[in-house]
C-alpha cells in the first residue's frame, strides 16, 4: 500500500531555513505528481507547491514564490520541501501528498515546523 | 484565480444527516474536479471525495458529493451521522496546478 513518511519535528529562528522529506513507497515514485500543503494553527489547509517526480516539474503558490524550493531524489523515492526566510507566520503543520487521480490521495503524517527566537 | 467559500461551522445530531456546500466565486464549478477532505484534530487529511462525487475506497457510502451548477457549487453529505464524523471538511478544486482549498466547515456531531 501507498505510503509517504515524513521527516521529524523543526525548531528554528525567525529568518532561517527549514527543509522536510518525504519518502515514498508502495507505488513507483515516478508514476504519481506529490503536492505539499500546510496546516497552520487556527487556520485552513493551505497548498504550498506541487512536483511532478518524474521531470522534476515544479509549481508553487505566489505567496510562497522565491522562498520554496521543492526537489526530489528518485533513487530514495523522496521529495523534498525547503522554505528560506521562516517567520512566525510560517508555523504550520506541512504535509505532502501523492495524486494518482485529481486531488490528493495519500498523505503524509504531517511535519510540524516551529518558527520562535 | 478563485475563492471556495464553505459555511464556518455547522452542527448535527447522530443519525442525522447534513451537507456542506462549497461554493465557487468565479469559473465555473463545472470546470475543474472538486475533491473533499475530512481532517480530524492532530490527524492528516483523508480523502472522501474526488471528482466531484467518486468515493475511495473504503470511504462507507454514507459519503457522498455532488455539484449544483444553477448556485456554482459543490455540496458533500454524510448521512447517518456518527460521533467519529466530527472534524473539519475541506472542498478543494484546481487553478492550473494550483490547488485551491476552501476555508473548512467544522463538523460537531452532538
Amino acid at each position: 500500500q501507498v505510503q509517504l513518511v515524513q521527516s521529524g519535528a523543526e525548531v528554528v529562528k525567525p529568518g532561517a531555513s527549514a527543509k522536510v522529506s518525504c519518502t515514498a513507497s508502495g507505488y513507483t515514485f515516478t508514476t504519481y505528481d506529490i503536492n505539499w500543503v500546510r496546516l497552520a494553527p487556527g487556520q485552513g489547509l493551505e497548498w504550498v507547491g506541487w512536483m511532478r517526480p518524474d521531470s522534476g516539474t515544479t509549481d508553487y503558490a505566489q505567496k510562497f514564490q522565491g522562498r520554496i524550493t521543492i526537489t526530489r531524489d528518485t533513487s530514495i523515492s523522496t521529495s523534498f520541501m525547503e522554505l528560506t526566510n521562516l517567520s512566525p507566520d510560517d508555523t504550520a503543520v506541512y504535509y505532502c501528498g501523492v495524486s494518482a487521480a485529481s486531488g490528493i490521495d495519500y498523505w503524509g503524517q504531517g511535519t510540524l515546523i516551529t518558527v520562535s527566537s | 484565480n478563485f475563492i471556495l467559500t464553505q459555511p464556518h461551522s455547522v452542527s448535527e445530531s447522530p443519525g442525522k444527516t447534513v451537507s456542506f456546500s462549497c461554493t465557487r466565486s468565479s469559473g465555473a464549478i463545472a470546470s475543474n474536479y472538486v475533491q473533499w477532505y475530512q481532517q480530524r484534530p492532530g490527524s492528516s487529511p483523508t480523502t472522501l471525495i474526488y471528482e466531484y462525487k467518486q468515493r475511495p475506497s473504503g470511504v462507507p457510502d454514507r459519503f457522498s458529493g455532488s455539484i449544483d451548477t444553477s448556485s456554482n457549487s459543490a455540496s458533500l453529505t454524510i448521512s447517518g451521522l456518527k460521533t467519529e464524523d466530527e472534524g473539519v471538511y475541506y472542498c478543494q478544486s484546481y487553478y492550473g496546478n494550483t490547488m485551491i482549498f476552501g476555508g473548512g466547515t467544522k463538523l460537531t456531531v452532538l
